[in-house]
């Protein structure tokens, strides 16, 4: 079965520190990534999305991914975090065979400090 | 309607007692599906619904658990004789295509359901 592993549970930065969270994924199939956010008291939305073509791809307010299909991985990054940053984050993973199913990761807790 | 909306946005509810959880899709969409976010868990899938096809029920976690989708539109999970253990928040989303392109959901604000 598929799943998706998001190694760092809880991420405290400053501000206008860079940003890296790691997901890692276990399918050898053909895959569809997806980053999504839940800011606090908000509902998960859609940070950014890789399907094909270039492997790195840009997403809203700056944040970026970078699919590496040799690692299974797809990394979240973002050269210098705001406050407003602090969120929830959660990798996923589409899995060609699997219809529109979504299998996430266990999610990234962001705080930021101002 | 312009998002996806469930109803109702909390639930308190006795241990053993039934419970009903209602989530209304985007308009045209055609896949559905509901996931179980839970403290420190992630989001668990539980069900998908792709137009007149079969769900996929892989995730439901025991047979206390079961949705319909009726009218390819509004959906309802059913929690038989619930247990604390299935406090969580009920996230429902919608797609408009759920074949292998996927293209990213659109959530609802989810159901805290607690048990007590």
């Amino acid at each position: 079965a598929q799943s998706v592993s998001q190694h760092n549970h809880h991420v405290i930065l400053s501000e206008a520190a860079s940003l890296e969270l790691g997901c890692n994924y276990s399918y050898g199939g053909t895959v569809n990534l997806f980053w999504y956010v839940q800011y606090p008291g908000q509902h998960l939305q859609l940070l950014l999305k890789y399907f094909s073509g270039d492997p790195l791809v840009k997403g809203i307010k700056g944040f970026e991914a970078e699919f590496i299909k040799s690692k299974f991985s797809f990394n979240l990054r973002k050269p210098s975090v705001q406050w407003s940053d602090t969120a929830e984050y959660f990798c996923a993973v589409n899995a060609h065979n699997q219809g529109g199913k979504l299998i996430f990761g266990q999610g990234t807790e962001l705080s930021v400090k101002p | 309607g312009a998002g996806v909306s469930q109803s109702p946005s909390n639930k308190v509810t006795e241990k053993g007692k039934d419970v009903e959880l209602r989530c209304d899709p985007i308009s045209g969409h055609t896949a559905l599906y509901w996931y179980r976010q839970s403290l420190g868990q992630g989001l668990e899938f539980l069900i998908y619904f792709q137009g007149n096809s079969a769900p996929d029920k892989s995730g439901l976690p025991s047979d206390r658990f079961s949705a319909e989708r009726t009218g390819g539109s509004v959906s309802t999970l059913t929690i038989q004789r619930t247990q604390q253990e299935d406090s969580a928040v009920y996230l429902c989303a919608s797609s408009s295509q759920a074949g292998p392109g996927g293209y990213g959901y659109t959530f609802g604000s989810g159901t805290r359901l607690t048990v007590v």
